[in-house]
Protein backbone atom coordinates (compact mmCIF):
# COMPACT_ATOMS: atom_id res chain seq x y z
CA UNK A 1 0.00 0.00 0.00
CA UNK A 2 1.52 3.45 -1.36
CA UNK A 3 2.08 6.15 0.64
CA UNK A 4 3.77 8.64 2.98
CA UNK A 5 3.84 7.68 7.16
CA UNK A 6 4.35 10.20 9.53
CA UNK A 7 4.61 8.86 13.12
CA UNK A 8 3.79 9.84 15.83
CA UNK A 9 0.27 11.32 15.47
CA UNK A 10 0.84 13.18 18.55
CA UNK A 11 4.11 13.69 20.32
CA UNK A 12 4.80 15.35 23.60
CA UNK A 13 7.99 16.65 24.82
CA UNK A 14 9.13 18.85 27.86
CA UNK A 15 10.87 22.48 27.05
CA UNK A 16 14.62 22.47 25.74
CA UNK A 17 14.08 18.96 24.45
CA UNK A 18 15.07 17.76 20.61
CA UNK A 19 12.78 15.76 19.20
CA UNK A 20 12.96 13.96 15.73
CA UNK A 21 9.80 13.72 13.66
CA UNK A 22 9.78 10.85 11.18
CA UNK A 23 8.57 10.48 7.24
CA UNK A 24 8.79 7.94 5.40
CA UNK A 25 7.18 7.24 1.55
CA UNK A 26 7.31 4.09 -0.58
CA UNK A 27 6.53 6.05 -3.55
CA UNK A 28 9.48 6.09 -4.77
CA UNK A 29 9.53 9.97 -4.77
CA UNK A 30 12.69 12.05 -5.47
CA UNK A 31 11.73 15.31 -3.47
CA UNK A 32 10.47 15.46 0.10
CA UNK A 33 9.19 18.43 2.04
CA UNK A 34 8.47 19.22 6.17
CA UNK A 35 5.91 21.98 6.61
CA UNK A 36 4.63 23.81 9.82
CA UNK A 37 1.38 24.59 10.45
CA UNK A 38 -0.14 26.91 13.44
CA UNK A 39 -4.14 27.26 14.20
CA UNK A 40 -5.89 28.88 11.46
CA UNK A 41 -3.08 29.15 9.56
CA UNK A 42 -1.76 28.31 6.22
CA UNK A 43 1.43 25.85 5.92
CA UNK A 44 5.01 27.11 5.64
CA UNK A 45 7.95 25.49 4.41
CA UNK A 46 11.00 24.83 6.99
CA UNK A 47 12.95 22.34 4.84
CA UNK A 48 13.03 20.91 1.51
CA UNK A 49 15.31 18.33 -0.43
CA UNK A 50 15.63 17.43 -4.20
CA UNK A 51 17.62 14.41 -3.93
CA UNK A 52 19.23 12.27 -1.55
CA UNK A 53 22.03 13.78 0.71
CA UNK A 54 20.86 17.28 -0.40
CA UNK A 55 18.65 19.65 1.09
CA UNK A 56 17.70 23.09 1.13
CA UNK A 57 16.63 25.76 4.18
CA UNK A 58 13.07 26.83 3.55
CA UNK A 59 11.18 30.07 4.94
CA UNK A 60 11.42 28.86 8.86
CA UNK A 61 14.30 26.66 9.26
CA UNK A 62 15.57 28.15 12.52
CA UNK A 63 15.80 26.21 15.09
CA UNK A 64 15.54 22.63 12.94
CA UNK A 65 17.43 20.55 11.33
CA UNK A 66 17.05 17.39 8.27
CA UNK A 67 18.52 14.80 6.89
CA UNK A 68 18.49 12.57 3.79
CA UNK A 69 20.45 9.60 4.19
CA UNK A 70 17.75 7.71 2.25
CA UNK A 71 15.28 8.40 -0.68
CA UNK A 72 12.45 7.38 1.10
CA UNK A 73 13.01 8.89 4.62
CA UNK A 74 13.44 12.19 5.58
CA UNK A 75 13.55 12.81 9.46
CA UNK A 76 12.92 16.41 10.80
CA UNK A 77 14.50 17.12 14.51
CA UNK A 78 12.89 20.20 15.98
CA UNK A 79 15.62 21.36 18.24
CA UNK A 80 15.67 23.35 21.80
CA UNK A 81 16.70 26.47 19.47
CA UNK A 82 13.31 26.75 18.23
CA UNK A 83 11.17 29.22 19.94
CA UNK A 84 7.54 28.07 19.60
CA UNK A 85 7.98 24.17 18.25
CA UNK A 86 4.12 23.64 19.35
CA UNK A 87 2.41 23.05 15.65
CA UNK A 88 1.08 20.56 13.37
CA UNK A 89 4.08 19.31 11.23
CA UNK A 90 3.47 18.03 7.88
CA UNK A 91 5.74 15.83 5.71
CA UNK A 92 4.78 15.73 1.56
CA UNK A 93 6.43 14.09 -1.51
CA UNK A 94 6.91 14.82 -4.92
CA UNK A 95 7.98 12.82 -8.26
CA UNK A 96 10.06 15.40 -8.96
CA UNK A 97 10.48 19.20 -8.74
CA UNK A 98 7.49 20.23 -11.46
CA UNK A 99 5.05 17.77 -9.78
CA UNK A 100 2.35 18.31 -7.42
CA UNK A 101 3.22 17.17 -3.64
CA UNK A 102 1.86 14.26 -1.81
CA UNK A 103 1.27 14.93 1.93
CA UNK A 104 1.48 12.78 5.19
CA UNK A 105 -1.45 12.84 7.67
CA UNK A 106 0.71 14.89 10.32
CA UNK A 107 2.22 14.68 13.51
CA UNK A 108 1.12 17.56 16.04
CA UNK A 109 3.63 18.11 18.64
CA UNK A 110 3.29 20.08 21.99
CA UNK A 111 6.00 21.45 23.81
CA UNK A 112 4.90 21.76 27.17
CA UNK B 1 5.19 33.48 -5.97
CA UNK B 2 1.97 35.68 -6.81
CA UNK B 3 -0.74 36.29 -3.83
CA UNK B 4 -4.06 34.77 -4.15
CA UNK B 5 -7.46 35.78 -2.57
CA UNK B 6 -10.26 33.71 -1.92
CA UNK B 7 -13.34 34.41 0.37
CA UNK B 8 -12.81 33.10 3.98
CA UNK B 9 -15.62 30.83 3.96
CA UNK B 10 -18.66 29.51 2.75
CA UNK B 11 -21.13 27.01 2.96
CA UNK B 12 -23.33 24.63 0.37
CA UNK B 13 -26.15 22.12 0.09
CA UNK B 14 -25.01 18.49 -0.84
CA UNK B 15 -25.82 17.64 -3.35
CA UNK B 16 -25.35 21.09 -4.98
CA UNK B 17 -22.28 22.01 -6.76
CA UNK B 18 -19.76 24.56 -5.00
CA UNK B 19 -18.25 26.87 -6.55
CA UNK B 20 -14.78 28.33 -4.95
CA UNK B 21 -13.32 31.76 -6.62
CA UNK B 22 -9.72 32.73 -6.22
CA UNK B 23 -8.46 35.85 -7.41
CA UNK B 24 -4.78 36.12 -8.52
CA UNK B 25 -4.66 39.35 -10.26
CA UNK B 26 -0.52 39.61 -10.35
CA UNK B 27 0.12 36.07 -11.46
CA UNK B 28 2.66 35.75 -14.59
CA UNK B 29 2.93 34.05 -17.53
CA UNK B 30 4.55 30.93 -16.52
CA UNK B 31 2.70 30.53 -12.99
CA UNK B 32 0.26 27.09 -12.68
CA UNK B 33 -2.98 27.66 -10.68
CA UNK B 34 -3.12 24.67 -8.40
CA UNK B 35 -5.82 23.73 -6.03
CA UNK B 36 -5.43 21.81 -2.42
CA UNK B 37 -8.01 21.10 -0.04
CA UNK B 38 -7.13 20.09 3.84
CA UNK B 39 -9.61 18.20 5.62
CA UNK B 40 -9.52 18.79 9.76
CA UNK B 41 -6.16 17.85 10.91
CA UNK B 42 -5.68 16.00 7.92
CA UNK B 43 -2.94 16.42 5.26
CA UNK B 44 -3.53 18.49 2.25
CA UNK B 45 -4.73 16.44 -0.66
CA UNK B 46 -3.95 17.76 -3.89
CA UNK B 47 -7.13 18.38 -6.19
CA UNK B 48 -6.04 19.59 -9.46
CA UNK B 49 -3.76 22.25 -11.17
CA UNK B 50 -4.01 24.10 -14.72
CA UNK B 51 -2.43 26.86 -16.57
CA UNK B 52 -4.62 28.67 -18.56
CA UNK B 53 -7.08 26.06 -20.43
CA UNK B 54 -9.68 24.45 -18.30
CA UNK B 55 -9.17 21.39 -16.81
CA UNK B 56 -11.51 18.42 -15.17
CA UNK B 57 -10.25 15.40 -12.88
CA UNK B 58 -12.63 13.12 -11.34
CA UNK B 59 -12.74 15.28 -8.24
CA UNK B 60 -13.01 18.74 -9.63
CA UNK B 61 -13.07 21.35 -12.47
CA UNK B 62 -11.27 24.22 -12.60
CA UNK B 63 -11.94 27.35 -14.76
CA UNK B 64 -9.30 30.00 -15.60
CA UNK B 65 -10.61 33.31 -17.28
CA UNK B 66 -8.95 34.36 -20.20
CA UNK B 67 -7.26 36.80 -18.88
CA UNK B 68 -5.79 34.45 -15.77
CA UNK B 69 -6.78 36.93 -13.13
CA UNK B 70 -9.24 34.39 -11.32
CA UNK B 71 -9.76 30.83 -11.41
CA UNK B 72 -12.72 28.91 -10.11
CA UNK B 73 -12.74 25.54 -8.48
CA UNK B 74 -16.30 23.72 -8.93
CA UNK B 75 -17.15 20.53 -7.06
CA UNK B 76 -19.97 19.37 -9.09
CA UNK B 77 -21.90 17.50 -6.76
CA UNK B 78 -20.73 18.36 -3.21
CA UNK B 79 -21.02 16.08 -0.29
CA UNK B 80 -20.60 16.19 3.53
CA UNK B 81 -17.22 14.48 3.44
CA UNK B 82 -15.96 17.60 0.76
CA UNK B 83 -16.09 20.17 4.08
CA UNK B 84 -12.53 21.24 3.85
CA UNK B 85 -10.59 23.96 3.90
CA UNK B 86 -9.67 24.81 0.45
CA UNK B 87 -6.62 26.45 -1.01
CA UNK B 88 -6.02 28.21 -3.89
CA UNK B 89 -1.95 28.63 -4.92
CA UNK B 90 -0.26 29.67 -7.74
CA UNK B 91 3.49 28.69 -8.40
CA UNK B 92 5.88 28.39 -11.31
CA UNK B 93 6.89 25.14 -11.54
CA UNK B 94 10.60 25.19 -11.25
CA UNK B 95 11.12 27.73 -8.28
CA UNK B 96 12.35 25.46 -5.68
CA UNK B 97 8.56 23.55 -5.76
CA UNK B 98 7.05 24.99 -2.54
CA UNK B 99 3.61 25.62 -1.85
CA UNK B 100 2.42 28.45 -0.27
CA UNK B 101 -0.49 28.46 1.48
CA UNK B 102 -2.84 31.40 1.94
CA UNK B 103 -6.30 31.42 4.26
CA UNK B 104 -8.32 29.55 1.92
CA UNK B 105 -11.80 29.12 1.76
CA UNK B 106 -13.40 27.18 4.70
CA UNK B 107 -16.02 24.99 3.22
CA UNK B 108 -19.01 23.62 5.05
CA UNK B 109 -21.34 20.97 2.86
CA UNK B 110 -24.54 21.47 4.15
CA UNK B 111 -27.30 18.15 4.45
Amino acid sequence: DGGITQSPKYLFRKEGQNVTLSCEQNLNHDAMYWYRQDPGQGLRLIYYSQIVNDFQKGDIAEGYSVSREKKESFPLTVTSAQKNPTAFYLCASSPGQNNEQFFGPGTRLTVL
Amino acid sequence: DAKTTQPPSMDCAEGRAANLPCNHSTISGNEYVYWYRQIHSQGPQYIIHGLKNNETNEMASLIITEDRKSSTLILPHATLRDTAVYYCIVRIKAAGNKLTFGGGTRVLVKP
